[in-house]
């Protein structure tokens, strides 16, 4: 059973770009959770999504993030016009229900120039 | 303040020793503790999940939650250099809302 796939490992961009994360859950779940970890920094949460729904957005800034799960494919977290300060590494985590048993995948290093 | 302090160490050990990590948090609503383990460049890998207060043991790992002090902890018995890791604490108020507080990590190196 493969775990929580995230593509691409890692990803540089210039300033302004967009940056295009993609999260596939683990099998046989549905509920994708998505988190940020700045430099010497933990997690912080960014947006939990269920099929085609947005549960809880409350850690996403307000402009140029975006984050969606259709009902086929993987969950795509969009960053638009990057900045220095989007650098990071972005998890995505899944559950099979709404609980806290989080299996969280490797992670995308973003780095923006 | 912070919801979730953590001291980030680095804290370093001999091969067997015991080791302590804590996290000590401020909202008194959290019911749901995990902890977690992340290898350097790797995702986290939950290790221990618990509810509400007590302890619960799996294996060399015992996680201890004392919601009247809001402090939790993670003993490691018998460490092993495979355990050199950070070791991050997390929790969360309900069962359904998802969102998980974490804190900032405890870097642990358990030298040979």
């Amino acid at each position: 059973n493969a775990g929580v796939m995230q593509n691409p490992r890692h990803l540089v961009r210039r300033r302004g770009q967009e940056a295009r994360l993609r999260c596939s859950p683990m099998k046989g779940h549905s509920h994708v959770y998505w988190y940020r970890q700045l430099p010497e920094e933990g997690l912080k949460f960014m947006v939990y999504l269920q099929k085609e729904n947005i549960i809880d957005e409350s850690g996403m800034p307000k402009e140029r993030f975006s984050a969606e799960f259709p009902k086929e494919g993987p969950s795509i977290l969009r960053i638009q016009q990057v900045v220095r300060g989007d650098s990071a590494a972005y998890f995505c985590a899944s559950s099979p229900d709404r609980g806290e048993t989080q299996y969280f995948g490797p992670g995308t290093r973003l780095l923006v120039l | 303040q912070k919801e979730v302090e953590q001291d980030p160490g680095p804290l370093s050990v001999p091969e067997g020793a015991i080791v302590s990590l804590n996290c000590t948090y401020s909202n008194s609503a959290f019911q749901y503790f995990m902890w977690y383990r992340q290898y350097s460049r790797k995702g986290p890998e939950l290790l221990m999940y618990t509810y509400s207060s007590g302890n619960k043991e799996d294996g060399r790992f015992t996680a201890q939650v004392d919601k009247s002090s809001k402090y939790i902890s993670l003993f490691i018995r018998d460490s092993q250099p495979s355990d050199s890791a950070t070791y991050l604490c997390a929790m969360s108020a309900q069962s359904n809302t998802g969102k998980l507080i974490f804190g900032q990590g405890t870097t642990l190196q358990v030298k040979p």
